[in-house]
């Protein structure tokens, strides 16, 4: 059974520093992904990996994913307030749309 | 282009009834999957259809069921409500022609009262 941690689960930072969200999944996938929540909101998608040595970029947010370690990292830099939300990797499992998400990462920015 | 549409957004239902929620699609996408999110069991898959055919089946009991349409519209039914029941059901699509970004509508809150 796939089995998806992330860690830490809670994160409260402060403005204009570096973190890093780690997420580990128990067997092979093909593909990770990253998502964004906001409170009341819906998932917003950040990245889709798909091989060994991935990474991409887009803003303060870097995902990386190392397939042979079963990890993938979602590295924010110099954080900024708009950044605080929960975020979600997700580990595809059999077909396209089946999903196993980890439990989150709420991350508080804070001045 | 519109994003994946749910109705209604928010619904509220006794124990013993029974509910029906809708998920329109991203135009052109013919996957569709549904999630059950909880604040202590989290987000969990409940099932994916993909051209009027369930693709495969979360661990929920017989309760829970959906279907496809030929117009990729998707709707779930949830039958004698339970308490626990309560959460936000999210539809999500995708091309399902590789893997694929899946994109999450708006969601449903169903309150079980």
């Amino acid at each position: 059974e796939l089995k998806v941690e992330q860690n830490p689960l809670f994160l409260s930072m402060q403005e204009g520093k570096n973190y890093t969200i780690y997420c580990n999944y128990s067997t092979t996938s093909d593909r990770l992904y990253w998502y964004r929540q906001d409170p009341g909101k819906s998932l917003e998608s950040l990245f889709v990996l798909l091989s060994n040595g991935a990474v991409k970029q887009e803003g303060r947010l870097m995902a990386s994913l190392d397939t042979k370690a079963r990890l993938s990292t979602l590295h924010i830099t110099a954080a900024v307030h708009d950044l605080s939300a929960t975020y979600f990797c997700a580990v595809g499992q059999g077909s396209q749309g089946n999903l196993i998400f980890g439990k989150g990462t709420k991350l508080s920015v804070k001045p | 282009k519109a994003g994946v549409t749910q109705t209604p957004r928010y619904l509220i239902k006794t124990r013993g009834q029974q509910v029906t929620l809708s998920c329109s699609p991203i135009s052109g996408h013919r996957s569709v999957s549904w999630y059950q999110q909880t604040p202590g069991q989290g987000l969990q898959f409940l099932f994916e259809y993909f051209s009027e055919t369930q693709r495969n089946k979360g661990n929920f009991p017989g309760r829970f069921s959906g279907r496809q349409f030929s117009n990729s519209r998707s709707e779930m039914n949830v039958s004698t409500l339970e308490l626990g029941d309560s959460a936000l059901y999210l539809c999500a699509s995708s091309l399902a022609t590789g893997p694929d970004t899946q994109y999450f509508g708006p969601g449903t809150r169903l309150t079980v009262l």
